[in-house]
């Protein structure tokens, strides 16, 4: 069974523009988290989609926002690019949101210059 | 403000030795506690805890949780340089149907031959 894929997995961008990444889940899984990770903070929650719908949200502001698809690809988009939005966009699925394991992607490195 | 602390923040040891890394939290609405392992880019699971007191164990490394305490242990025995790795600590919140993973900063392992 093939293992979560994100896309893509390196990217650099200017302050001011915006930026979509994509992930696929595991076949079968329906919930998808987006986890921002950065040396000084750790990893951090973004938000949780599962059927197409947002079930959780971190504490992020409003440039960052998600959708799922009715496959349970996901997006994450983020406007108005910040310096400190430079960080390693990790992805991860479960079958449904009351499992505990989560399935890690590879991530996608974000560079703001 | 929920946290996870985790201790050391990195640790350098020899082959053949013990560790014992720890995970402190203070999160209002506990529901789970899960060790993860980061060698690249995705964290891969490792245990899930819930109750206090019950030792998970696979192969070398074992996890125990102390939910009065608040805090869990990280054991591995006779490490091996592929232990070396970002072993990361998350406790799952439920804060009404708001669940999310709040993520400690990871304790870096690095074992030498």
């Amino acid at each position: 069974k093939a293992g979560v894929t994100q896309t893509p997995r390196y990217l650099i961008k200017t302050r001011g523009q915006q930026v979509t990444l994509s992930c696929s889940p595991i076949s079968g899984h329906r919930s998808v988290s987006w986890y921002q990770q950065t040396p000084g903070q750790g990893l951090q929650f973004l938000f949780e989609y599962f059927s197409e719908t947002q079930r959780n949200k971190g504490n992020f502001p409003g440039r960052f926002s998600g959708r799922q698809f009715s496959n349970s690809r996901s997006e994450m988009n983020v406007s108005t690019l910040e310096l400190g939005d430079s960080a390693l966009y990790l992805c991860a699925s479960r079958t449904g949101t009351g499992d505990h394991e989560q399935f890690f992607g590879p991530g996608t490195r974000l560079t703001v210059l | 403000e929920d946290k996870v602390v985790q201790s050391p923040l990195s640790l350098v040891v020899h082959e053949g030795d013990t560790v014992t890394l720890n995970c402190s939290y203070e999160v209002t609405n506990f529901r789970s506690l899960l060790w993860y392992k980061q060698e690249k880019k995705a964290p891969t699971f490792l245990f899930m805890l819930t109750s206090s007191g019950i030792e998970k164990k696979s192969g070398r490394l074992s996890s125990i949780l102390d939910k009065k305490e608040l805090f869990s242990i990280l054991n591995i025995t006779a490490t091996q340089t592929g232990d070396s790795a970002v072993y990361l600590c998350a406790v799952e919140d439920n804060a009404g149907n708001n669940r999310k993973l709040i993520w400690g900063l990871g304790t870096s392992l690095a074992v030498n031959p």
